[in-house]
């Protein structure tokens, strides 16, 4: 089975910086990848699918690239709303799976 | 608008079983795949189940695969999750989910619902 692994756990920026996440797959799953973020109290957003399509009405700072195993979700210039958790899922093979997810915090 | 709905949850016995409920509208609900998706209090997220648009292909994460099984009532645009011998590690709060691709292959997320609540405990 894959397993998603997502680095740092916990990412502290300061608003107006940019924001590197990272998700690693154990096994390839092609370019089959979505980044979600959550805040507090709220259901996950969809933000990137097939590793760096934005989803409808999500702002450009928002950029997903890689392939295969390796895949980032880059922010630039956090804003106030931009601080949450951020999850990767790999929709390659069931069965689905998410990374233990990225917390951005401000610094 | 798009919208999901879960109902269903409650304050169940270990052993014992549970049926969750989601009702969708504002899309044709029969194009599309769609998901169940858990949250323990402060934890991540697990994929728990999905289901093709025509019901022809169905997913279950490993922790659950033989106890809980989804379907898809298309017409009664409704996704339905039952649980049977619920344990203590399926509490969590869960999330209805719609596949963000029509007819083909499962693949993420575009609408979710605000969840229902699923507690095991004697």
């Amino acid at each position: 089975e894959i397993v998603m692994t997502q680095s740092p756990a916990t990412l502290s920026v300061s608003p107006g910086e940019g924001a590197t996440l990272s998700c690693r797959a154990s096994q390839s799953v092609s370019s089959n990848l979505a980044w979600y973020q959550q805040k507090p109290g709220q259901a996950p957003r969809l933000l990137i699918y097939a590793a760096s399509t934005r989803a409808t009405g999500i702002p450009a700072r928002f950029s997903g690239s890689g392939s295969g195993t390796e895949f980032t979700l880059t922010i630039s210039s956090l804003q106030s709303g931009d601080f949450a958790v951020y999850y990767c899922q790999q929709y390659n093979n069931w069965p689905l799976l998410f990374g233990g997810g990225t917390k951005v915090e401000i610094k | 608008e798009v919208q999901l709905v879960e109902y269903g949850g409650g304050l169940v016995q270990p052993g014992r079983s549970l049926r969750l409920s989601c009702a969708a509208s504002g899309f044709i609900f029969e194009h599309y795949a769609m998901h169940w998706v858990r949250q323990t209090p402060g934890k991540g997220l697990e994929w728990v189940s999905g289901i093709s648009w025509n019901s022809g292909n169905i997913g279950y994460a490993d922790s659950v695969k033989g106890r809980f099984t989804i379907s898809k009532d298309n017409a009664k645009n409704s996704l339905y999750l039952q649980m049977n011998s619920l344990r203590a590690e399926d509490t969590a709060l869960y999330y209805c989910a719609k596949d963000r691709g029509s007819f083909g292959v499962v693949t993420s997320m575009d609408v979710w619902g605000k969840g229902t609540t699923v507690t095991v405990s004697s």
